[in-house]
């Protein structure tokens, strides 16, 4: 089973620093994928940025990086120079593998997210 | 492209009522899927499809039926509408593991 821990109900920043959201997870998976999305007050859900566990690299999108951390099971999103219009709820979630028909597909395990206020 | 759409918006239903949500994606993906957030929470898995014709049950499907017919529709019904089912209801697609969400639709039934 997958599972996805967000340990920060609430997040404060002043704008232009930077923040990071925590999230941890636990998988038996060899293989998995790492998520963030936003979703703002109005609803929506925005696809942020994207860690494969055999990346080399921690990914990076604009202002937004992913400190991966593989040993300790850890992905945590780090968003430099914060803007109000960073301010929304944050989840993290794991492609994990179902199997239909004899072959595996991505499910999305989602964490219970993070609000971020950032202040002026 | 329009990405993922769904109708309706909002909806309110009396108990023991039925209904189907729409949900549409313009982008030719096979994998799509039906979430429910609950306040506060994050989304839970209801059904997802592999390809027209294609379906299987997620984490929380009970009270809920699909159908996939074409690749771009993926409609869910809910059948005898009861309170715990009031939720936002976001649909999916996906292609290359990254999953677009439409703007879902909140439904409250009382």
């Amino acid at each position: 089973a997958q599972k996805i821990t967000q340990t920060q109900p609430g997040m404060f920043v002043q704008e232009k620093e930077a923040v990071t959201l925590d999230c941890t997870y636990d998988t038996s998976d060899p293989s998995y994928g790492l998520f963030w999305y936003k979703q703002p007050s109005s609803g929506e859900m925005i696809f942020l940025i994207y860690q494969g566990s055999y990346d080399q690299q921690n990914a990076t999108e604009g202002r937004y990086s992913l400190n991966f951390q593989k040993a300790r099971k850890s992905a945590n999103l780090v968003i430099s120079a914060s803007q109000l219009g960073d301010s929304a709820m944050y989840f993290c979630a794991m492609r994990g593998l179902f199997n239909a028909g004899g072959t595996s597909y991505g499910k999305l395990t989602f964490g219970q997210g993070t609000i971020l206020t950032v202040h002026p | 492209n329009a990405g993922v759409t769904q109708t309706p918006k909002f909806r309110i239903l009396k108990i023991g009522q039925s209904m189907t949500l729409q949900c549409t994606q313009d982008m030719n993906h096979n994998y799509m899927y039906w979430y429910r957030q609950d306040p506060g929470m994050g989304l839970k898995l209801i059904y997802y499809s592999v390809g027209a014709g294609i379906t299987d049950k997620g984490e929380v499907p009970n009270g809920y039926n699909v159908s996939r017919s074409t690749t771009e529709d993926f409609p869910l019904r809910l059948e005898l509408a009861a309170p715990s089912q009031t939720s936002v209801y976001f649909c999916a697609s996906s292609y290359g593991g990254v999953q677009y969400f439409g703007p879902g639709t909140r439904l409250t039934v009382t």
